[in-house]
């Protein structure tokens, strides 16, 4: 069974451009999470999605958003992009989330650099 | 609110030694625990989980953890250390009660020496 797949791996963007991330989860699996990883602030939620609606979100301002589509494939989308963005972002899949116990699995990620 | 602390950013062990990574939660009911490995340039990979049932919970590549309700406490160990082991170890926590999201601790990086 093919892991969880994300696309681009890479992305340089300038401030105030947006950006869109991509996420493919595994077969099967409904929920998808996405998390922000830095140095200093290591993983923080950003939100979760399950059978197209938002079930979770974390604490991030507006400019971060996402959506997730009827095959369960994700996007997430940052606007206005800031020097502070720059980070590797996530993206888990589970079953049915981690409110059953479900553990998740992570693809490689999407490594942001804002220049 | 739910909360993680790995009190430990770095543990350093010799090959063959045991090794412990450190972790202790805070939340208001009963909790699912979990592990994660991340490699360099890698995703989180997952290693072991405590659901219910027996408090030592073993996982994948020789790893187990032992949860401890009075500690407040999900501590990973594996009995003989790998140079293959040195990585950065993830403990998370959910709540089982309402809609929480998982939280994780800020990591501990594992560096074991041949």
């Amino acid at each position: 069974k093919a892991g969880v797949t994300q696309t681009p791996r890479y992305l340089i963007k300038t401030r105030g451009q947006q950006v869109t991330l991509s996420c493919s989860p595994i077969s099967g699996h409904r929920s998808v999470s996405w998390y922000q990883q830095t140095p200093g602030q290591g993983l923080q939620f950003l939100f979760e999605y399950f059978s197209e609606t938002q079930r979770n979100k974390g604490n991030f301002p507006g400019r971060f958003s996402g959506r997730q589509f009827s095959n369960s494939r994700s996007e997430m989308n940052v606007s206005t992009l800031e020097l502070g963005d720059s980070a590797l972002y996530l993206c888990a899949s589970s079953f049915e989330g981690t409110g059953a116990g479900n553990e998740q699995f992570f693809g490689p990620g999407t490594r942001l650099t804002v220049l | 609110a739910q909360s993680v602390a790995q009190p430990e950013d770095q543990v350093n062990v010799a090959e063959g030694n045991p090794l412990t990574v450190k972790c202790t939660y805070s939340v208001s009911g009963n909790p699912y625990l979990f592990w994660y490995v991340q490699y360099p340039n890698r995703g989180l990979q997952f290693l072991l989980k405590y659901i219910t049932g027996d408090n030592l919970v073993k996982g994948s590549y020789g790893f187990e953890a032992e949860f401890n309700k009075s500690q407040t406490s999900f501590h990973l160990k594996k009995p003989s250390a790998l140079v293959s082991d040195s990585a950065l170890y993830f403990c998370a926590v959910r709540d089982r009660r309402g809609n929480t999201p998982l939280v994780f601790g800020k990591g501990t990086r594992l560096s074991v020496i041949a």
